[in-house]
């Protein structure tokens, strides 16, 4: 059974341009996070979804950072412009059982 | 406010030994427990987990211990084999499950063969 995927892998932008990061979950998983990881840090969560619906997006920074899953399956997760203070690791997942989260292996962004 | 504390950044264990690793957490509304592993450059997978109901929970070489009481959980791996080496990470949640993850800083373990 294939994992979460993301793409791309590394990416490396400058500040205040737009950059965007794809996830494709476990086939079946109709709930998809995202989540941010800083340096030394836990994964944080950013946004959830059940199926299309955003059910928990108090932590996303709505001014610049916007998340879609239009057909509840796949997601983007995007960011414009991106800071300086964006860099970290990116990271999906998915699950049938809320407590049980699979996690893609997540998309470092470099903003220089 | 860090809900979920894991205060030893590294550990180093000898091979074959038990590697014990901890974790606090301030938030009485938990009540589900997990704890994740990392790898280099992948994503966490899912290890182990144990429900407030309990106060232990076995799968093979791991065993997480709760103490409610003291708002403290540990994870035994034992014996520590190299490929354990990792980061582990330990993660809380309300409503046996259903509210979203709080996760600690890390434990990076490594395994001296």
């Amino acid at each position: 059974e294939a994992g979460v995927v993301q793409s791309p892998r590394y990416k490396i932008i400058e500040k205040k341009q737009p950059v965007a990061f794809w996830c494709n979950p476990i086939s079946g998983h109709n709930t998809l996070y995202w989540y941010l990881q800083n340096l030394g840090q836990g994964p944080e969560l950013l946004i959830r979804y059940e199926n299309e619906e955003a059910v928990d997006d108090s932590q996303l920074p709505k001014d610049r950072f916007s998340a879609e899953r239009l057909k509840g399956v796949d997601s983007t997760l995007k960011i414009q412009p991106a800071e300086l203070g964006d860099s970290a690791v990116y990271l999906c997942a998915s699950s049938l059982d809320p407590a049980v989260q699979f996690f893609g292996p997540g998309t470092r962004l470099t903003v220089l | 406010d860090q809900q979920v504390k894991q205060n030893s950044p590294s550990l180093s264990v000898q091979e074959g030994r038990i590697s014990i690793l901890n974790c606090d957490y301030t938030n009485s509304m938990f009540d589900y427990f997990l704890w994740y592993k990392k790898y280099p450059a992948e994503g966490p997978t899912f290890l182990i987990s144990i429900s407030s109901i309990k106060d232990k929970n076995e799968d093979g070489r791991f065993t997480v211990f709760l103490n409610k009481s003291a708002k403290h959980l540990s994870l035994h791996i034992v014996p520590s084999q190299p490929g354990d080496s990792a980061v582990y990470f330990c993660a809380a949640s309300a409503r046996f499950g259903n509210e979203k993850l709080t996760f600690g800083t890390g434990t990076r373990l490594t395994i001296i063969p």
